[in-house]
């Protein structure tokens, strides 16, 4: 999968519920990572395989997968949360290819 | 627990070649994958390469291949990122990441390392 897409931004409320898409071609038949980062740090791994949570990774971090589009599901959004979010796949015979990244803005 | 931990920042010409260093404590780093990538100032991340440092073998991106040659010393706990012919669109942080599974994922990152390339 080439060219990962994603929203470049979006805004939610605290305690609310954010949902960042990543849209590729079949994007489905792949497994996709997802990464936060906060200014000025380096990313973070929150979800692998499609919805595998890190251990210290909050349930409220969510994947799926199908089709065209990923999605990562942050539920009861929290001040924290606010960082720049990036999908993250393997192309299938070279290269790892990034979405074009996602920022999440808590009002 | 893993921790990856860079080398200081650079400032490069154009035309020459910098090696960023990431040295890891915790776990066993022969047992490793390393992978380096890189964020330009206000852009996403890429892929460059990886090294398996027992073997050792190194993998790259198209995008990087013949430019970017990435070594391991076990002796030491170290990976090392080498980028030759430096333009100004190289400036960029610079990030080692350990990586795991099949297919990769990147956990954890290093701090970064900001390479500057201006005359």
């Amino acid at each position: 999968s080439n060219g990962l897409t994603q929203p470049p931004s979006v805004s939610v409320a605290p305690g609310k519920t954010a949902s960042i898409s990543c849209g590729g071609s079949n994007i489905g038949s792949s497994s996709v990572h997802w990464y936060q980062q906060k200014p000025g740090q380096a990313p973070v791994l929150v979800i692998y395989y499609n919805s595998e949570r890190p251990s210290g990774i909050p349930e409220r971090f969510a994947g799926s997968n199908s089709g065209n589009t990923a999605t990562l599901t942050i539920s009861r959004v929290e001040a924290g949360d606010e960082a720049d979010y990036y999908c993250q796949v393997w192309d299938g015979s070279r290269d790892h290819v990034f979405g074009t990244g996602t920022k999440v803005t808590v009002l | 627990q893993v921790q990856l931990v860079q080398s200081g920042a650079e400032v490069k010409r154009p035309g020459s070649s910098v090696k960023v260093s990431c040295t890891a404590s915790g776990g066993t780093f022969s047992s490793y994958t390393i992978s380096w990538l890189r964020q330009a100032p206000g852009q996403g991340l890429e892929w460059m390469g990886r090294i398996i440092p027992f073997v050792p073998k190194a993998n790259y991106a198209r995008k990087f291949q013949g430019r970017v040659t990435i070594t391991a010393d076990t002796s030491t706990n170290t990976a090392y990122m080498e980028l030759s012919s430096l333009r100004s669109e190289d400036t960029a942080v610079y990030y080692c990441a350990r990586t795991l599974g099949d297919p990769n994922y990147f956990d954890p990152w290093g701090q970064g390392t900001l390479v500057t390339v201006s005359s």
